[in-house]
């Protein structure tokens, strides 16, 4: 099956800093999305993105479809942005097959 | 709704025990997925369904789990004869046909 790497696997940065998360991943993708999960545990959708960039706010995401990868870049970081990013991919058989996540710290 | 829900949030049962987990799409969703967090891991996919029917059970770990959607709205994830390793955050989420996901908040189950 696809495989999903993400990293950094871990990731502290000080309120105001820019930062870049990767996924890479093993085969062609029909779709992918960019998660936050809350400290509560809610998957919040950040961007479906199968091929190109999008920006919303602060948030921006690029996929390169075909080289298997995709960014999303977090700009003037806030200390509600720590959490978990997701990135997940659909394959052929519609479920999402999910990375291991970017845990993210921000600190004030 | 607004969004996908899931009842209950949370769920404390002893091991042998049967539970059902309630999942409720976003109104107009044909697909609907149930996936299960372990502590510190991403979300693993266990069933899909298209309307009424699995599309995909593959992700079940065993005969111990089943889940329906009898009327291609709501469903029920069943877990019979529960064990210590069950215990997770199982999610729920659902999609326009193919499209992208909507995750509910979960129902966190322990297995004590």
């Amino acid at each position: 099956g696809i495989q999903v790497e993400q990293s950094p696997p871990d990731l502290i940065l000080q309120e105001g800093a820019n930062s870049t998360l990767r996924c890479n991943f093993s085969d062609s993708v029909n779709n992918l999305q960019w998660f936050h999960q809350n400290p509560w545990g809610q998957l919040i959708n950040l961007f479906y993105i199968p091929s190109g960039t999008k920006q919303n706010g602060r948030l921006s995401a690029t996929t390169v479809a075909t080289e298997r990868y995709s960014l999303l870049y977090i700009s003037s970081s806030q200390t509600t942005d720590s959490g978990v990013y997701f990135c997940a991919v659909v394959g052929n058989t519609g479920k999402l097959i999910f990375g291991q996540g970017t845990t993210l710290q921000v600190k004030p | 709704g607004a969004g996908v829900s899931q009842t209950p949030s949370n769920k404390v049962t002893e091991k042998g025990k049967y539970v059902e987990l309630r999942c409720d799409p976003i109104s107009g969703h044909t697909a609907l997925y149930w996936y299960r967090q372990s502590l510190g891991q991403g979300p693993e996919f266990l069933i899909y369904f298209q309307g009424t029917g699995a599309a995909d059970d593959s992700g079940l770990p065993n005969d111990r789990f089943f889940a329906v959607r009898p009327e291609g709205s709501v469903s029920t994830l069943k877990i019979q004869r529960t064990e210590r390793g069950d215990s997770a955050v199982y999610l729920c989420a659902s999609s326009a046909t193919r499209g992208e996901q909507f995750f509910g908040p979960g129902t966190r189950l322990t297995v004590l």
